[in-house]
């Protein structure tokens, strides 16, 4: 079982659509990130959470650390939204800490 | 700005050519790393450093070597590249002390015919 998990996979949206992506993941964590990447194109950091929400634009990011979840929203999407969005944790434990375990992403596509 | 830069971007090369991927931060970050991409598999780590002359091996190590001999450089070394080391590179770097926002070089797509 992979320490972290993302759903959905693959998610198509209409422009204008509020969208939510899951991560869930298995170990301790001193931190979550949600990254964003564009086809072709590099690694974006959007969010980093230890606790909470926080906001930026139309981006939401919501953290759980009790049940070991995070969502990351998008309000009023739009196609340049279109991209892989990423979970990645990082570790607490042992000599690893630091360490990204990353989810293996949702492709999000966002229709005109 | 601060951000992490890799050369090259782009890099077709023949099984066998011993070749560099060079990764560079200007934030003084003691956590840098590698990491492939590959279609399905996701980002998997390759070698990460905690510091300066401090490496250790990540999930898919072999037929890499890193060194870190100075703390803002952590390049990336195929000794005898092989074609299923083809793959999209990337080299991230933060600081260990406290919770901080990841920094990723722009990628390197590495094509081994």
């Amino acid at each position: 079982k992979n320490e972290v998990e993302q759903s959905p996979q693959n998610l198509t949206a209409q422009e204008g659509e509020f969208i939510t992506i899951n991560c869930s993941y298995s170990v301790g964590i001193s931190a979550l990130h949600w990254l964003q990447q564009h086809p072709g194109g590099g690694i974006v950091s959007l969010f980093m959470l230890s606790s909470g929400k926080k906001k930026h634009g139309r981006l939401i990011a919501t953290i759980n650390i009790q049940e070991k979840h995070s969502s990351l929203h998008i309000t009023a999407s739009h196609p340049r939204d279109s991209a892989v969005y990423i979970c990645a944790v990082r570790g607490n434990y042992g000599g690893s800490q630091g360490n990204l375990i990353f989810g293996k992403g949702t492709k999000l596509s966002v229709k005109p | 700005e601060a951000q992490v830069t890799q050369n090259p971007r782009y890099l077709i090369t023949v099984t066998g050519k011993k070749l560099t991927v060079t990764c560079s931060q200007n934030m003084n970050h003691e956590y840098m790393s590698w990491y492939r991409q590959d279609p399905g598999l996701g980002l998997r780590q390759i070698y990460y450093s905690m510091n300066v002359e401090v490496t250790d091996k990540g999930d898919v190590p072999e037929g890499y070597k890193v060194s870190r001999k100075e703390k803002r450089n952590f390049p990336l070394i195929l000794e005898s590249p092989s074609p299923n080391q083809t793959s999209l590179y990337f080299c991230a770097s933060f600081r260990l002390r406290g919770n901080t926002e990841a920094f990723f070089g722009q990628g390197t797509r590495l094509t081994v015919v």
